[in-house]
């Protein structure tokens, strides 16, 4: 069975500090995709990145980066300079694999960590 | 481009009492999915569907039906409330290509209280 794992329940961090969400995964499949999600207070939720298992490049986008170690099975989030609107839920996901290669895209969600940056 | 809808957004309902909780999607997505968000517990899938005319159960289906009629609409029934069914349902669509996940678009949200 798949499982994902956000240990951090809150962080509570001072705005323009940096800060490292982390996202632990287990799955049996070879092949498979972890996603990054946003729930601002507002309630909906945002999509930030998807991310192949074959594909272990680090990416960064604006302050977001994201660090993907299959060897860890961990697939890191950090926001620096975090600002007030950074505050959220965040969710890390993992998808399946169905035998024979096909996936319907279930995803597998993390407990979410609730991040709040403070001015 | 609305994306993915979700009606109604509140209902509080009592015990036993029935009620359709309706998705829409204009992206001509093939899957949808319907979750449900729980404090602590992140997000738990329901049940889905791969096409029109076709459903499936998801990690925690008792309770629930669906139905795929439309391939713009996916509907989520409860036939006879419980308590243990409030929390906030969420609606999501994505693209269908083999061997390949995209991500998911969500709706709004649904937030129910059963009495």
């Amino acid at each position: 069975a798949q499982k994902v794992t956000q240990a951090q329940t809150e962080i509570s961090v001072v705005e323009k500090e940096d800060v490292t969400l982390d996202c632990v995964y287990e799955t049996r499949d070879t092949t498979y995709y972890l996603f990054w999600y946003k729930q601002p207070p507002s309630g909906e939720l945002v999509f930030l990145i998807r991310r192949n298992s074959f594909d272990e490049q680090n990416e960064i986008s604006g302050r977001y980066s994201w660090n993907f170690q299959k060897s860890t099975s961990s697939f890191n989030f950090t926001i620096t300079a975090s600002q007030v609107v950074d505050s959220a839920v965040y969710f890390c996901a993992l998808s399946d694999q169905n035998a024979g290669g096909t996936s319907y895209g279930k995803l597998t969600f993390g407990q979410g960590t609730i991040l709040t940056v403070h001015p | 481009n609305a994306g993915v809808t979700q009606t109604p957004k509140f209902r509080v309902l009592k015990t036993g009492q029935s009620m359709t909780l309706l998705c829409a999607q204009d992206m001509n997505h093939e899957y949808m999915y319907w979750y449900r968000q729980d404090p602590g517990m992140g997000l738990r899938l329901i049940h889905y569907s791969v096409g029109e005319g076709t459903t499936a159960k998801g990690e925690v289906p008792d309770g629930y039906n669906v139905s795929r009629l439309k391939k713009q609409n996916f509907l989520l029934g409860l036939e006879s409330a419980a308590p243990s069914q409030t929390s906030v349902y969420f609606c999501a669509s994505s693209r269908r290509k083999r061997e390949v996940v995209y991500e998911q678009y969500f709706g709004p949200g649904t937030r129910l209280t059963v009495t």
